[in-house]
């Protein structure tokens, strides 16, 4: 999974404040999806992007959270006035293509902590 | 897009002993794949098997798939204490093109 960049790695938070994490993802890659993963458990699917466009945000809650795949610089998903339910690790994946049974790459992660 | 389920939940064994873990699911598949996650860290793919296909291997990884019983098996021959990490099966169906994760498997493999 080498490639798929995420920063910050931690990040702490107070309840109240907002939350931006970021993704680059592999070189040559025009997708990426955002996974958020609570302990214990697995990773639940939140959106899906291509440049400029959010292709599938069906996991994504309705309020406080976006998401955003500019077309220069990484993508970010934002969490406003956070939670401390927020708290989880939040993972950023890309791909090259969007064909069904292609390969996703996954980076190391994002952990979130909302004191 | 359907999650698959993990069966164990956990797993212990020596070093050396093989690991057997399963994955079933509920409606037909185009393919299902297979990922490892260490602990603090993002996922890894470690194979894909097409619904036409019955069994793959890579290395000391070998993946079987019935689709008349809806389910997939992952045998890691020989473990190591490095196999540690939890192992997720995504199967994806229709035009589904998103891996979804059900709980996974912990395995725990002892020097």
């Amino acid at each position: 999974n080498a490639g798929v960049m995420q920063n910050p790695r931690h990040l702490v938070r107070r309840r109240g404040q907002e939350a931006r994490l970021r993704c680059s993802p592999m070189k040559g890659h025009s997708h990426v999806y955002w996974y958020r993963q609570l302990p214990e458990e697995g990773l639940k699917f939140m959106v899906y992007l291509q440049k400029e466009n959010i292709i599938d945000e069906s996991g994504m809650p309705k309020e406080r959270f976006s998401a955003e795949f500019p077309k220069e610089g990484p993508s970010i998903l934002r969490i406003q006035q956070v939670v401390r339910g927020d708290s989880a690790a939040y993972f950023c994946a890309s791909s090259q293509t969007r064909d069904i049974g292609n390969t996703i790459y996954f980076g190391e992660g994002s952990w979130l902590t909302v004191v | 897009s359907q999650q698959g389920e993990e069966d164990p939940q956990a797993l212990s064994i020596q070093e050396g002993e093989n690991a057997t873990m399963n994955c079933s699911y509920k409606t037909s598949i185009n393919n299902l794949q297979w990922y490892r996650q260490n602990s603090g860290r993002g996922l890894v793919h470690l194979i894909l098997i097409r619904s036409n296909e019955r069994e793959k291997h890579s290395g000391r990884l070998r993946v079987t798939l019935d689709t008349s019983k809806k389910s997939s098996s992952l045998l890691i021959t020989a473990s190591r204490a490095a196999d540690t990490a939890s192992y997720f099966c995504a199967p994806l169906s229709g035009g589904s093109y998103i891996p979804t994760f059900g709980r996974g498997t912990s395995l725990i493999v002892h020097p």
